[in-house]
C-alpha cells in the first residue's frame, strides 16, 4: 500500500445500530495512526492517536483498533446516534511532521 | 487553551486574481503550522508545512505559495488564480516537534470558488 485508504467512501446505518470501518496505510516508516471527526460546517477534531501494534482506544461509543504489523486500523461506533454523522478521516504520521491523510468515509445515521 | 482563526470563511474571486488567505495561532509558541486543500470529492491534500519563521516546505508544486512572517501567522498566497485552485482550505498547527506524527489541529477554514 502506498497511500493512505479509506473504507467504504460512505455509508448510511440506522439510529441504534453499530458499525465500522477501515483505513490501511503503509506500514513502513510508520509513527502514528490518527483518526479525525469531521462535521459538516466545523473543523476536522482529534478522536485518536495510535502508536503502537495492538493499541485500542476508545472516546464514548466510539472505539478504534490498530494494526501496524499489517498496516490497518478499525474504527467502530456502537450504538449509532444522530450526532455521529460526520465524515471519519484516518492519517498516518511517519517519521517527519506531516500527515498523509485518507478521503475519509462519510456516516450518516438515519433516526 | 489554543485557538486557531483563519480568515476569510468563503471567498469568491475571479481566474487571474491574486489571493491571500491567512492564519493565526493563540495560545502556543513556535507551532507547526499547515496549510491544507480539499478538493471536491477528494481527501485532504497538504500544499505547505512550516517549522519556524521563514521556513516553508512545499509539498506539491502549484500556483500557491506560502509565507510566514511571525511566529504564529502562516499565509497562502496566489499572484494569480487559476480555476483548479477552488476549494476548501485548511489551515493546521502542531506542538514543535516534541513527537513526530504529533496531532494537527484545524482551523475552521476557507471555501475558495474560483470563477
Amino acid at each position: 500500500i502506498l497511500n493512505v485508504e479509506q473504507s467504504p467512501q460512505s455509508l448510511h446505518v440506522q439510529e441504534g445500530d453499530s458499525t465500522n470501518f477501515t483505513c490501511s496505510f503503509p506500514s513502513s516508516n510508520f509513527y502514528a495512526l490518527h483518526w479525525y471527526r469531521w462535521e459538516t460546517a466545523k473543523s476536522p477534531e482529534a478522536l485518536f492517536v495510535m502508536t503502537l501494534n495492538g493499541d485500542e482506544k476508545k472516546k464514548g461509543r466510539i472505539s478504534a483498533t490498530l494494526n501496524t504489523k499489517e498496516g490497518y486500523s478499525y474504527l467502530y461506533i456502537k450504538g449509532s446516534q444522530p450526532e455521529d454523522s460526520a465524515t471519519y478521516l484516518c492519517a498516518r504520521g511517519g517519521n517527519d511532521y506531516k500527515l498523509s491523510f485518507g478521503a475519509g468515509t462519510t456516516v450518516t445515521v438515519r433516526a | 487553551s489554543q485557538t486557531i482563526h483563519q480568515w476569510p470563511a468563503t471567498l469568491v474571486q475571479p481566474v487571474g486574481s491574486p489571493l491571500s488567505l491567512e492564519c493565526t495561532v493563540e495560545g502556543t509558541s513556535n507551532p507547526n503550522l499547515y496549510w491544507y486543500r480539499q478538493a471536491a470529492g477528494r481527501g485532504l491534500q497538504l500544499l505547505f508545512y512550516s517549522v519556524g519563521i521563514g521556513q516553508i516546505s512545499s509539498e506539491v508544486p502549484q500556483n500557491l505559495s506560502a509565507s510566514r512572517p511571525q511566529d504564529r501567522q502562516f499565509i497562502l498566497s496566489s499572484k494569480k488564480l487559476l480555476l483548479s485552485d477552488s476549494g476548501f482550505y485548511l489551515c493546521a498547527w502542531s506542538r514543535t516537534a516534541v513527537e513526530v506524527g504529533d496531532t494537527q489541529y484545524f482551523g475552521p477554514g476557507t471555501r475558495l470558488t474560483v470563477l
